[in-house]
């Protein structure tokens, strides 16, 4: 069964603290890995989309990166406004658009 | 550029009752998804239009079904609204029905079902 896992559920940083989550996946014939910000209450922000074991996407101070059965998101020196729940998706070979979520990472960034 | 809007808000309805929840795409997009997000889980997808025909669809029962309209907005129905229908419903709106494509996300409506 097509299943995205992400570790830990919730994390804690004081500020400047780097750290990584974590995003495993079992899907057959991957075609994109995406990640998405999400703030209380409001719909899903695009972030990055990988596409091959290898590849690494950058924006200020997240990373992401993709092996052949899972991703991470490095957060370099993190600041109180990166405190949101992260989100990854795996889309699959079938073009229906369906995207397997999983149950993100809660993260707190503390000043 | 416009982004990817959702009508209403928040929306209250009692069990047994029908829902409409509206979404309008991003400019330039022809795809739209909907998915339900329950409190503390992930999104899970319920089905995909592409140019005006359902091009896939999730594990949710035949009360949810859907529209897609020539300028590419896109309409949710609920029928028989249950208490676990309680959850923010998401549209996403992408540039073509294909799987790499980026799914750009509106805000959501909060359905609440009493």
């Amino acid at each position: 069964e097509d299943q995205v896992t992400q570790s830990p559920e919730a994390l804690r940083l004081q500020e400047g603290e780097s750290s990584s989550l974590n995003c495993s996946y079992t899907v057959s014939g991957l075609r994109g890995l995406f990640w998405y910000r999400q703030d209380p209450g409001k719909g899903p922000e695009f972030l990055f989309t990988l596409y091959s074991a290898g590849e690494e996407k950058e924006k200020e101070r997240l990373k992401a990166t993709l092996t052949k059965k899972e991703s991470f998101l490095h957060i370099t020196a993190p600041k109180p406004e990166d405190s949101a729940t992260y989100l990854c998706a795996a889309s699959l070979p079938s073009n229906t658009g369906k995207l397997i979520f999983g149950q993100g990472t809660t993260l707190q960034v503390k000043p | 550029e416009t982004g990817v809007t959702q009508s209403p808000t928040h929306l209250i309805k009692t069990r047994g009752q029908q829902v409409t929840l509206r979404c309008s795409s991003q400019s330039g997009h022809n795809t739209v998804s909907w998915y339900q997000q329950a409190l503390g889980q992930g999104p899970q997808f319920i089905f995909q239009y592409y140019r005006e025909e359902e091009n896939g669809r999730g594990n949710f029962p035949p009360r949810f079904s859907g529209l897609q309209f020539p300028n590419y907005s896109s309409e949710l129905n609920v029928n028989a609204l249950e208490l676990d229908d309680s959850a923010l419903y998401l549209c996403a709106s992408s540039a073509s029905g294909g799987s790499t494509d980026t799914q750009y996300f509106g805000p959501g409506t909060r359905l609440t079902v009493l």
